[in-house]
């Protein structure tokens, strides 16, 4: 596609639940990468993926979150038993080698009531 | 651990001026370092990526440079437009934080007519 797409741009959940981001990379970008933006967190890495290697998970903040990325292109992360905590937004960026510009994209606004 | 500080938090100026804004960096062992603008409630759009081996970079009326053993990189905007209000972020990829980008908390733009 032409940009990073997410879904979806908006989601309000009860804590407690699980949920899904999706991210859907730049067509030929092998790096993928989710962060989060929360107030007064600032914008915190989370997870990376390259190709087919392990990914970097050493951003995750707890084992209720996880994600992975199918066939090398689209991503999921999910948030497993939300707390309210992990309201924020979640962004997916992708970039065509590790050091190369990283692209954004919209993000996912999460409200966990 | 990398930490990034962009200077000033907040910055309004009236249309046409010439602005600086600064960004600084602890580690100087970086691989590049990325310029981005976040409109409200948008995703982050790339402005311009220096490698760790260049000193500067130009696309249109926007300059960043970078002194990386000084540990400091500067976004230089000519002839501000309204629509350069947003926030601008900087963010370093280090060569001993793995894949993570680390962002400073970004200055905002506020461009009056």
């Amino acid at each position: 596609g032409a940009g990073v797409s997410q879904s979806p741009s908006n989601k309000v959940t009860e804590k407690g639940k699980d949920v899904e981001l999706r991210c859907d990379p730049i067509s030929g970008h092998t790096a993928l990468y989710w962060y989060r933006q929360s107030l007064g967190q600032g914008l915190e890495f989370l997870i990376y993926f390259q190709g087919n290697s392990a990914p970097d998970k050493s951003g995750l903040p707890s084992d209720r979150f996880s994600a992975e990325r199918t066939g090398g292109s689209v991503s999921t992360l999910t948030i497993q038993r939300t707390q309210q905590e992990d309201s924020a937004v979640y962004l997916c960026a992708s970039s065509s080698y590790r050091q190369g510009t990283q692209y954004f994209g919209p993000g996912t606004r999460l409200l966990v009531l | 651990k990398q930490e990034v500080t962009q200077i000033p938090a907040a910055l309004s100026v009236p249309e046409g001026e010439n602005l600086v804004l600064n960004c600084s960096f602890t580690d100087s062992a970086i691989y590049n370092l990325q310029w981005f603008r976040q409109d409200p409630g948008k995703g982050l759009t790339s402005l311009l990526l220096i490698q760790s081996s260049q000193r500067e970079q130009t696309s249109g009326r926007l300059n960043a440079s970078l002194d990386k053993s000084s540990g400091r990189s500067t976004l230089y905007i000519a002839a501000s437009q309204p629509g350069d209000s947003a926030t601008y972020l900087c963010a370093v990829l280090g060569e001993t934080s793995g894949s993570r980008l680390t962002f400073g908390e970004g200055t905002q733009l506020t461009v009056n007519p």
